[in-house]
């Protein structure tokens, strides 16, 4: 079976454009979160999405948002590129999404995003 | 607010070798724990998770952790090391029917031969 797929892999922007990230979940998860993982640091949460509706939103400004299509796939935005923006954004999926506490997080490989 | 602390950015040791890699966290209220593991250039695998029940839970790969609730600690062990477990570890806690998980800086464990 197919994991948790991400594109692209690699991604260089300048500052103030935007970005969308792509992510597909393992087939049969509904849930979907979003994670930013900077240089040196552990992954922070951004967003959860289950069943196309979001379910949590970590400390991350307007600038970033998300969707889920109902084929359960995801897309992430952000805004307005800063230079701290340059991270490893990773994608989890989970079968139901009821509480990201009991239910195994499966990741994809990520995306690593550069601004220039 | 809870929070995961790594107490150790990096742990070098020889093959072989036992390791202990420490974590601490912080929360009012019941979490799980968990240690990913990831490789470079990779996203992060499950090692092992603690929910209820045991306090010493296994990996299928020789680690095993134990959860201490009076110290707050859900260190990660392994009795001997492969050069094949270098990676980063990652310990994690999320709040019962939260849906975030925490992660602390991680711990870059360096298996020397």
């Amino acid at each position: 079976d197919a994991g948790v797929t991400q594109s692209p892999t690699h991604l260089i922007k300048t500052r103030g454009q935007h970005v969308t990230l792509r992510c597909s979940p393992i087939s049969g998860h509904k849930s979907v979160s979003w994670y930013q993982q900077v240089l040196g640091q552990g992954p922070q949460f951004i967003f959860q999405y289950y069943e196309k509706e979001e379910r949590g939103r970590g400390n991350f400004p307007d600038r970033f948002s998300a969707r889920q299509f109902p084929n359960y796939s995801s897309e992430l935005n952000v805004n307005a590129l800063l230079l701290g923006d340059s991270a490893l954004y990773l994608c989890a999926s989970s079968q139901s999404g009821g509480g990201a506490g009991r239910e195994t997080q499966y990741f994809g490989p990520g995306t690593r995003l550069l601004v220039l | 607010a809870q929070s995961v602390t790594q107490l150790d950015s990096q742990v070098p040791v020889f093959e072989e070798a036992p390791v202990e890699l420490r974590c601490n966290y912080s929360s009012s209220v019941s979490v799980y724990l968990f240690w990913y593991v990831q490789y470079p250039n990779q996203g992060l695998q499950l090692l092992l998770k603690y929910l209820s029940g045991s306090t010493l839970v296994k990996s299928i790969n020789g680690f095993e952790a134990e959860f201490n609730k009076s110290q707050t600690s859900f260190h990660l062990r392994k009795p001997s090391v492969h050069i094949s477990d270098t990676a980063e570890y990652f310990c994690a806690a999320s709040n019962t029917g939260g849906f975030k998980t925490i992660f602390g800086a991680g711990t870059r464990l360096f298996v020397k031969a």
